[in-house]
């Protein structure tokens, strides 16, 4: 597609619900990186998905966090049991090289959570 | 470990006002550095990026940012605001293996 894409756009849950939010990258990206923007925190790095290298998940804030990407293409990150601080915009972004640190990030729209 | 510092989180400037934003990383080697900006609802945005060469950097939109390797600093420039600059914009520092984002600067502007 001309551009990462990201669904849903909003998520409504309950606590302790699990949800699945989906990222669909650009076409040829190599690279695939899930980040959680809060209010006034920034961009907090999440986990990094490089060719068929397994996955760097350094950023995953607890157990409840987990991500796959399935055919080196699209990627879904899973919160289970969330909770009410996992309230925010999830970011994903792709890029062709992989180099995490030097890339340009084509960035998503973003999936709102909100956890009542 | 590299950080980033955006100091100031919110900005007011008149249109058609000149524009800096401040940025001062913390890295051991080289850096990348990275401008975003994110405009409503959006998913960030490349301004623009700088490895090495010159150290004034040209973006998009009319942007530029200076690399200052004495003050560790690269800051985001514009010469002239328009209403639709209106946005958060981010700082990134990147090296080996790792991105890290600094917590943004959000501008606003006023007619």
């Amino acid at each position: 597609g001309a551009g990462v894409s990201q669904s849903p756009s909003n998520k409504v849950t309950e606590k302790g619900k699990d949800v699945e939010l989906r990222c669909d990258p650009i076409s040829g990206h190599t690279a695939l990186y899930w980040y959680r923007q809060s209010l006034g925190q920034g961009l907090e790095f999440l986990i990094y998905f490089q060719g068929n290298s397994a996955p760097d998940k350094s950023g995953l804030p607890s157990d409840r966090f987990s991500a796959e990407r399935t055919g080196g293409s699209v990627s879904t990150l899973t919160i289970q049991r969330t909770q009410q601080e996992d309230s925010a915009v999830y970011l994903c972004a792709s890029s062709f090289l992989g180099g995490v640190g030097t890339d340009t990030q084509y960035f998503g729209p973003g999936t709102r959570l909100t956890v009542l | 470990a590299q950080s980033v510092t955006q100091p100031d989180i919110h900005i007011t400037v008149s249109e058609g006002a000149s524009l800096e934003l401040r940025c001062n990383y913390s890295y051991g080697a080289t850096p990348y550095l990275f401008w975003y900006v994110q405009s409503p609802g959006q998913g960030l945005q490349l301004l623009l990026k700088y490895f090495s060469g010159d150290t004034l950097v040209q973006g998009i939109k009319g942007f530029e940012a200076e690399f200052k390797r004495s003050q560790s600093s690269f800051n985001l420039r514009k010469p002239s605001v328009h209403w639709s600059d209106a946005a958060e914009y981010f700082c990134a520092v990147g090296g080996y293996q790792k991105v890290t984002f600094g917590i943004g600067t959000k501008l606003q502007v006023i007619p």
